[in-house]
């Protein structure tokens, strides 16, 4: 059984720079078969897609966040990482990992991070 | 960016009863190249990530009850509950994957 499990710090302080990191369990990131997301959903609001990246390197990113959203992976851990950089509280949300993407629905999320930018 | 927009926002079904809920894409997500619908429907309850219901417009993911059924072609789909139980209650939302930049409807809330 497939599962995500995301890591944040919780609370971020405005202009700072939010580092979220998402361990696979059951799939391997590396065997190529799946894109990996990150989705996010401000409090009572609908969803955001944030970006993607392949194990091939390939990624692509919501021009929504205006260049401020990268993606890596730690092959060793099996795990993929998101940074957000310049935070401001319109970026307060549940951040969720979640694999799909081309050619597939988004079929397995983790059960998300609540992260806060406030001072 | 492909806008994805469902209607109602919200409604009442008396229990038993079928819900159906809509939603529009402003452009189509119809593949001329293998004829698929590149549309999924996702119900979160409060609290909860959301939960695939159906990919390709119409295909039911394994466990979902057959009561959940997807429906629609090219930029207009539906997503049926045809006999409303209270475990139904939630947030409905449709989601292309057709284009990138990814993008899903604002969510229909579905209540007893």
């Amino acid at each position: 059984q497939v599962q995500l499990q995301e890591s944040g710090p919780g609370l971020v302080q405005p202009s700072q720079t939010l580092s979220l990191a998402c361990r696979v369990f059951g799939d391997s990131i590396n065997d190529g078969g799946h894109y990996w997301n990150w989705i996010r959903q401000p409090p009572g609001r609908g969803l955001e897609w944030i970006g993607y990246l392949h194990s091939t390197g390939s990624t692509s990113n919501n021009p929504s966040l205006n260049s401020r959203a990268t993606m890596s992976v730690d092959p060793s851990k099996n795990e993929f990482s998101l940074t957000v950089n310049n935070m401001t509280a319109a970026d307060t949300a549940v951040y969720y990992c979640v694999r799909g993407g081309w050619f597939e629905a988004f079929d397995i999320w983790g059960h998300g991070t609540m992260i806060t930018v406030s001072s | 960016d492909i806008v994805m927009t469902q209607y109602p926002d919200s409604l009442a079904v008396s229990l038993g009863e079928r819900a159906t809920i809509n939603c529009k894409s402003s452009q189509t997500v119809l593949s001329s190249s293998n004829n698929k619908n590149y549309v999924a429907w996702y119900q979160q309850k409060p609290g909860q990530p959301p939960k695939l219901l159906i990919s390709w417009a119409s295909s039911r993911e394994s466990g979902v009850p057959d009561r959940f059924s997807g429906g629609g072609s090219g930029t207009d789909f539906t997503l049926t509950i045809s006999r409303l139980k209270t475990e139904d209650v939630a947030t409905y939302y449709c989601q292309q994957y057709f284009n990138i930049p990814w993008t899903f409807g604002q969510g229909t809330r579905v209540e007893i």
